[in-house]
């Protein structure tokens, strides 16, 4: 079984700072995907990053970056210069991978969200 | 690219009825997964499907049903409309398992 843990329930940084949202997980697959997902308050969910549990480097996509730590099983979201827009609930989620075996065929198992709240 | 799209975008229902929610992805995703969203929590698998005519059951299947006739769409099916099925159901579309699901931009559904 898979388990993912957000341990903060909100989080505030000041516009142009950086913020660090806590992701651990739990998992017996060998071989696992990690996600983060923006839910802004009109309700759709964006996906923002992917990393691979065989990926040699953590996964960056511009301001946004996975810092992901195998051992503790840990996949902490790093935004870095916050926007306003960037106000929102955040997602950490998982999934196995297609040679994990099993029948989880990539059902995602999501945490329970960061509300993320950027300061002017 | 679309991308994946849902309708309707809310619906109110009576309990009993039944309603489809209709969802399409134009990526040729073989993966696509039915989600519901309670308030104030993460995502729980409705139901899911690998490929054109192969589907089964996630974490929470009980009042719903689908069918995949074809690789674009997915319709998630509720018969007989209960009160706990209020929720936010979102579909999702991915390339290959493990890989990251699109998903469409939700229907906010109330049963009274």
């Amino acid at each position: 079984a898979q388990k993912i843990t957000q341990t903060q329930p909100g989080m505030f940084v000041q516009e142009k700072e950086a913020v660090t949202l806590d992701c651990t997980y739990d998992t017996s697959d060998p071989s696992y995907g990690l996600f983060w997902y923006k839910q802004p308050s009109s309700g759709e969910m964006i996906f923002l990053i992917y990393q691979g549990s065989y990926d040699q480097q953590n996964a960056t996509e511009g301001r946004y970056s996975l810092n992901f730590q195998k051992a503790r099983k840990s996949a902490n979201l790093v935004i870095s210069a916050s926007q306003l827009g960037d106000s929102a609930m955040y997602f950490c989620a998982m999934s196995a991978r297609p040679n994990a075996g099993g029948t989880s065929y990539g059902k995602l198992t999501f945490g329970q969200g960061t509300i993320l709240t950027v300061h002017p | 690219n679309a991308g994946v799209t849902q309708t309707p975008k809310f619906r109110i229902l009576k309990i009993g009825q039944s309603m489809t929610l209709q969802c399409t992805q134009d990526m040729n995703h073989n993966y696509m997964y039915w989600y519901r969203q309670d308030p104030g929590m993460g995502l729980k698998l409705i139901y899911y499907s690998v490929g054109a005519g192969i589907t089964d059951k996630g974490e929470v299947p009980n009042g719903y049903n689908v069918s995949r006739s074809t690789t674009e769409d997915f319709p998630l099916r509720l018969e007989l409309a209960a009160p706990s099925q209020t929720s936010v159901y979102f579909c999702a579309s991915s390339r290959e398992r493990g890989r990251p699901q699109f998903f469409g931009p939700g229907t906010r559904l109330t049963v009274l």
